[in-house]
């Protein structure tokens, strides 16, 4: 099956600074490559998602790198915020299928 | 939109007790849910899939005798934790997708629930 794996566990970062999370996968079949944040007791929020056709996503300050060939993608915060603090979790699937997590990035902004 | 509800958003219960706990999608009717649970300061991990009017698919590991799913219909599944033991307090969180024109049916999100035993 399916394995992801993302670094780093943790991220701490100013204010204004870019912030970049990378995850690899296993299975060459994944072709849906989503990224989620997460607030404490809250649920997932999609915030970007790279499908394996395209190379490179970007909206406003979120982009997403995707690099088949090596199979690893990131994620690229810019001009970092306080609320951008919370977990960070990408994760891969096989069009439609289970998705399979990364073990989280807890990023840190500090003002 | 896509909203996913579920209820309770927490309980508390007693060792050896059952607790039920129902994922809805309000405004949509989801071809699968699936089920998740999250430890603290851990990933999610995928307990079941489940699509309407079939048996739920468990991922390796996971008790179906304890975690007992039904789908019932195309707009609720319920996670029946049985004899529930402290081991089990976790957040459990669901999901469900719609058909979409494209490939990949996009997870839609419960808000979690979260179970503490006692």
């Amino acid at each position: 099956g399916e394995n992801v794996e993302q670094h780093p566990s943790t991220l701490s970062v100013q204010e204004g600074d870019s912030a970049v999370i990378k995850c690899t996968y296993s299975d060459s079949a994944s072709n849906y490559f989503p990224w989620y944040k997460q607030e404490l007791g809250k649920r997932p929020q999609l915030i970007i998602d790279i499908r394996s056709n395209v190379g490179e996503k970007k909206d406003q300050r979120i982009a997403v790198t995707l690099n088949k060939t090596a199979k690893h993608f990131s994620l690229h915060i810019t001009e970092t915020q306080p609320e951008d603090s919370a977990v960070y979790f990408c994760a891969a699937t096989t069009s439609g299928s289970r998705l399979t997590f990364g073990e989280g990035t807890q990023l840190t902004v500090n003002p | 939109g896509a909203v996913v509800s579920q209820h309770p958003s927490w309980v508390i219960c007693k060792s050896g007790t059952s607790v039920k706990i129902e994922c809805r999608s309000l405004d949509f009717q989801a071809t699968t849910m699936f089920w998740y649970r999250q430890f603290p300061k851990q990933s999610l991990m995928l307990m079941a899939t489940s699509n309407e009017g079939s048996k739920a698919t468990y991922e390796q590991g996971v008790e179906k005798d304890k975690f007992l799913i039904n789908h019932a219909s195309l707009t609720l599944s319920t996670l029946t934790v049985t004899s529930a033991h402290p081991e089990d307090s976790s957040f459990y969180i669901c999901s469900a997708t719609r058909p979409a024109s494209g490939v990949y049916n996009e997870q839609f999100f419960g808000p979690g629930t979260r179970l503490t035993v006692l």
